[in-house]
């Protein structure tokens, strides 16, 4: 079945980078179609989509955090790690990776891509405080 | 900057019917799917391309689509079904994703 797991630091201080692993099982993202992507939330408030990396290394983000963020994928150990720079008490949140994919069109030939997540982490929080 | 709008709120009776509402441009062209979150829970898909029910999905949640709005509909809601709703979609290009702000449902 497929499982993925955030993790990371807790804590991390004004202007640090922060950086999140996600580790994953039941599918690789040498598989054609697979993605995986990151999703936060502040507490008590909405889901923020972050980015998105897929098998072809075609990579997505978000367009307001574009500038601090970076999406990589290490297929051999089965990871997709989320970079965040110049982090911000308002970056307090809860972290989710999730899995996505593209699914193969034979009318066109090509990939199409599902656009959502059928499966999730279960979130990991970073606060952001000196 | 393109949004998903949501209302913040819904108040439903068990057994009444909860509607709701996600409105955005870009809808008319791109599907929208939805989230349920539970206090404490990671969000967990109830409705993709606009109205297909994942597998174990019940079948009180169904979804519609007319022009610039999708709706989630949950008919006989039951006390269970009380939790946060998100549509999430993509611009009119595919290029990026966006959730709306979310909804609560209440089941009085």
């Amino acid at each position: 079945q497929i499982t993925l797991k955030e993790s990371g630091p807790t804590l991390v201080k004004p202007t640090q980078t922060l950086t999140l692993t996600c580790t994953f099982s039941g599918f690789s993202l040498t598989t054609s179609g697979v993605g995986v992507g990151w999703i936060r939330q502040p507490p008590g408030k909405a889901l923020e989509w972050l980015a998105l990396i897929y098998w072809d290394d075609d990579k997505r983000y978000s367009p307001s955090l574009k500038s601090r963020l970076t999406i990589t994928k290490d297929t051999s150990k089965n990871q997709v790690v989320l970079t965040m720079t110049n982090m911000d008490p308002v970056d307090t949140a809860t972290f989710y990776c999730a899995h996505s994919f593209k699914y193969y069109d034979s009318s066109s030939s090509s990939y199409m891509g599902s656009y959502f997540f059928d499966f999730w982490g279960q979130g990991t929080l970073v606060t952001v405080s000196s | 900057s393109y949004e998903l709008t949501q209302p913040p709120s819904v108040s439903v009776s068990p057994g009444q019917t909860a509607r709701i509402p996600c409105s955005g441009d870009a809808l008319a062209k791109q599907y929208a799917y939805w989230y349920q979150q539970k206090p404490g829970q990671a969000p967990a898909v109830v409705m993709y391309k606009d109205s297909e029910r994942p597998s174990g999905i019940p079948e009180r949640f169904s979804g519609s689509s007319s022009g610039t709005t999708v709706t989630l509909t949950i008919s006989g809601v039951q006390a269970e079904d009380e939790a946060d709703y998100y549509c999430q979609s993509t611009d009119s290009s595919n290029t990026y994703l966006l959730f709306g702000g979310g909804t609560k449902v209440t089941v009085l």
